[in-house]
């Protein structure tokens, strides 16, 4: 079935360190790929997304590249602030008879 | 730009007694909304998806006797925790796709509902 692997938890970094948090996935037909961030005590928010291959998502200054060859999705960011403290979903959505979103397990980030 | 509210925020309930939460699209009509639920330092698990005008579709393992759903209307979605135990304790999430951006389509969620069932 549709999945979505992403590394285990907690990632703590130090201030302006280079963050790389890896996602890979499962799925039948061609997905659209997500990353969700969850700041302490809110909801969910879009972070970025790619609809197709080779298509890089960003925003805040992270971003991510949809490589499907390699059925990846990792999320990137060259220098981390103590804001960018939060849990990080991987997710992809694809139409199964109806859209779903299918999320990963989530990554908290901790930067000191 | 389009949100999702979601109604309560939090909510501490008896044993035994039931509970709903409500999760309404803002500035555009959904005909779908998802139900999720998280538990602690836990990803989301989908529960159901909510059609509007129909049944909703829950997923393998959610007791759809116990969790009601009613999409009434294409703004409204509600869930109902009947006979709640302390085990049904955890996060709710509504969220609701843009309509007509098909597979583009990101989600939009609910800023979520804490229920602590004592």
């Amino acid at each position: 079935g549709d999945s979505v692997t992403q590394m285990e938890g907690p990632v703590t970094l130090s201030e302006e360190a280079f963050l790389t948090i890896n996602c890979t996935y499962t799925a039948t037909g061609y997905p659209s790929l997500f990353w969700y961030v969850q700041y302490p005590g809110e909801g969910l928010q879009l972070l970025l997304k790619a609809t197709k291959a080779d298509d890089k998502g960003s925003n805040k200054g992270f971003e991510a590249t949809y490589r499907k060859e390699t059925t990846s999705f990792h999320l990137e960011k060259g220098s981390v602030q103590v804001s960018d403290s939060a849990v990080y979903f991987c997710a992809l959505t694809v139409y199964t008879g109806g859209f779903k979103t299918i999320f990963g397990a989530g990554t908290r980030l901790f930067v000191k | 730009g389009a949100v999702v509210s979601q109604h309560p925020s939090w909510v501490i309930c008896k044993s035994g007694t039931s509970v709903k939460i409500e999760c309404r699209s803002l500035d555009f009509q959904a005909t779908t909304m998802f139900w999720y639920r998280q538990f602690p330092k836990q990803s989301l698990m989908l529960m159901a998806t909510s059609n509007e005008g129909s049944k909703a579709t829950y997923e393998q393992g959610v007791e759809k006797d116990k969790f009601l759903i009613n999409h009434a209307s294409l703004t409204l979605s509600t869930l109902t925790v009947t006979s709640a135990h302390p085990e049904d304790s955890s996060f709710y999430i509504c969220s609701a796709p843009v309509p007509g951006q098909g597979l583009n389509t990101e989600a939009f969620f609910g800023q979520g509902t804490r229920l602590t069932v004592v």
